[in-house]
């Protein structure tokens, strides 16, 4: 069964600060999708990033991005230029091909500081 | 587009009835997943339906039960309600290609009280 490790319960950050929150994962698959998710105040999980495993390429989406090592078994997500509504409950997952479906680490929790 | 659906969005049940959730996932996505999400924890992976089946459960006990309907909408059935039973519960849906499910998307969650 695949794993996704979460290794920092909370972090913090300056707001307009960069801030980087890690994830961990393992799989013997090669082909396989990774997500951050992001859950403000409001409960609502929300998709910030994917990465799909056969991109060398790491995703972006505005001030977000991810550092993915596959060798590694590595997922980092970057925020740049922290905001106020960054703050949130993060979330990394995995998704392959087996019957395993989606797995979440176990979540970091940013605090972003005015 | 609708997104994923979660009826009701708050219940309140007494200690050792039945509650029932239901999720209508996004039109064309065939796999539902429910996740529990207690009060400062993570989400506790429930059920995982697909094309109508039962493909994977999480460490609950039998009382917690699902079923996924032929148009791919889903519930879950709590039995013999426990006070820890109380949480937001999650609902979310994906599509399937390759053999492979993308991303998930979620409902807004039915916060679930027991007392």
């Amino acid at each position: 069964a695949q794993t996704v490790t979460q290794s920092q319960p909370e972090m913090s950050v300056q707001e307009a600060e960069t801030v980087t929150l890690s994830c961990t994962y393992d799989t013997s698959e090669s082909d396989y999708y990774l997500f951050w998710y992001k859950q403000p105040p409001s409960r609502q999980m929300i998709l910030v990033i994917r990465q799909e495993a056969y991109k060398q390429q790491n995703a972006t989406e505005n001030r977000f991005s991810v550092n993915f090592q596959k060798a590694a078994k590595s997922f980092s997500l970057k925020i740049s230029d922290s905001q106020l509504g960054d703050a949130a409950m993060y979330f990394c997952a995995y998704v392959g091909g087996g019957a395993d479906g989606l797995t979440f680490g176990k979540g970091t929790h940013l605090i972003i500081q005015p | 587009e609708a997104g994923v659906t979660q009826s009701p969005t708050h219940l309140i049940k007494t200690r050792g009835q039945q509650a029932t959730l239901r999720c209508s996932p996004i039109s064309g996505h065939t796999s539902v997943y429910w996740y529990q999400q207690a009060l400062g924890l993570g989400l506790q992976f429930l059920l995982w339906y697909d094309e109508g089946e039962e493909r994977n459960r999480g460490n609950f006990p039998p009382r917690f039960s699902g079923r996924q309907f032929p148009n791919y909408s889903s519930e879950l059935n709590v039995n013999a309600l426990e006070l820890e039973d109380s949480a937001l519960y999650l609902c979310a849906s994906s599509f399937r290609a390759t053999g492979r499910n993308t991303e998930a998307f979620f409902g807004q969650g039915t916060r679930l009280t027991v007392v």
